[in-house]
């Protein structure tokens, strides 16, 4: 157990349709990650956020957006959802935005778009 | 930009056998380097790191040395079990740059008894 919690762990939802992704960092942690793994693309960071700042932006599309809150958890918003959407979506943290820091993976949050 | 290739699976093995997963790398600056290990169903885990050149990671049996001469990193094991059967990815992370870690596209091994 990493101590990175997601939810939730699987979801199925329409094309079209918007969806919340929950991550509760490790205990002590500031910095945030989300990364979304798929078939063809494989793991690509997405947005990283530290101590409620954006700090960092990858290959995030326009319909998806993200925030952390004050208590450090942080939500993936995706909305006007599309088949390719449909992917495994990684939170991770780490202890700070040093690059010496591990940083942690949570189990997944599994989208299915239908 | 920043990258990392790895050997293209799936790998097979029996157990017992002797595992070299390949994995380089291109940087833009100085990397530390990761591998992550992906079981069936579960999340990724961290399985070791490695900071600086001819530092060795390893857990569980598992080694992978840092070689900048090379830009390289190749994850081994010497005795393999059905246990070990997952994906295993390596990364990259440039030091004093954007946190990001850069994956590779990872590497499928199975393991049979």
């Amino acid at each position: 157990d990493s101590g990175v919690t997601q939810t939730p762990k699987h979801l199925i939802t329409a094309t079209g349709q918007r969806v919340t992704l929950r991550c509760s960092p490790r205990s002590g942690d500031l910095s945030v990650y989300w990364y979304q793994q798929s078939l063809d693309q494989g793991l690509q960071f997405l947005i990283q956020y530290y101590n409620g700042e954006e700090r960092a932006k990858g290959n995030i599309l326009e319909r998806f957006s993200a925030q952390q809150f004050p208590d450090l958890h942080s939500e993936l918003n995706l909305s006007s959802l599309e088949l390719g959407d449909s992917a495994l979506y990684f939170c991770a943290s780490s202890v700070s935005a040093s690059s010496g820091n591990t940083i942690y993976f949570g189990e997944g949050s599994w989208l299915t778009v239908v | 930009g920043d990258s990392v290739t790895q050997m293209e699976g799936p790998v097979t093995l029996s157990e017992e056998a002797f595992l070299t997963i390949n994995c380089t790398y291109t940087a833009t600056g100085y990397p530390s380097l990761f591998w992550y290990v992906q079981y069936p169903g579960e999340g990724l885990q961290l399985l070791l790191k490695a900071t600086k050149a001819d530092d060795k990671g390893s857990n569980k049996g598992f080694e992978a040395t840092y070689r900048k001469e090379t830009t390289s990193f190749h994850l081994e094991k010497g005795s393999v079990q059905v246990s070990d059967s997952a994906v295993y990815f390596c990364a990259l992370k440039i030091q004093g740059g954007s946190e990001k870690l850069v994956f590779g596209k990872g590497t499928k091994l199975t393991v049979n008894p």
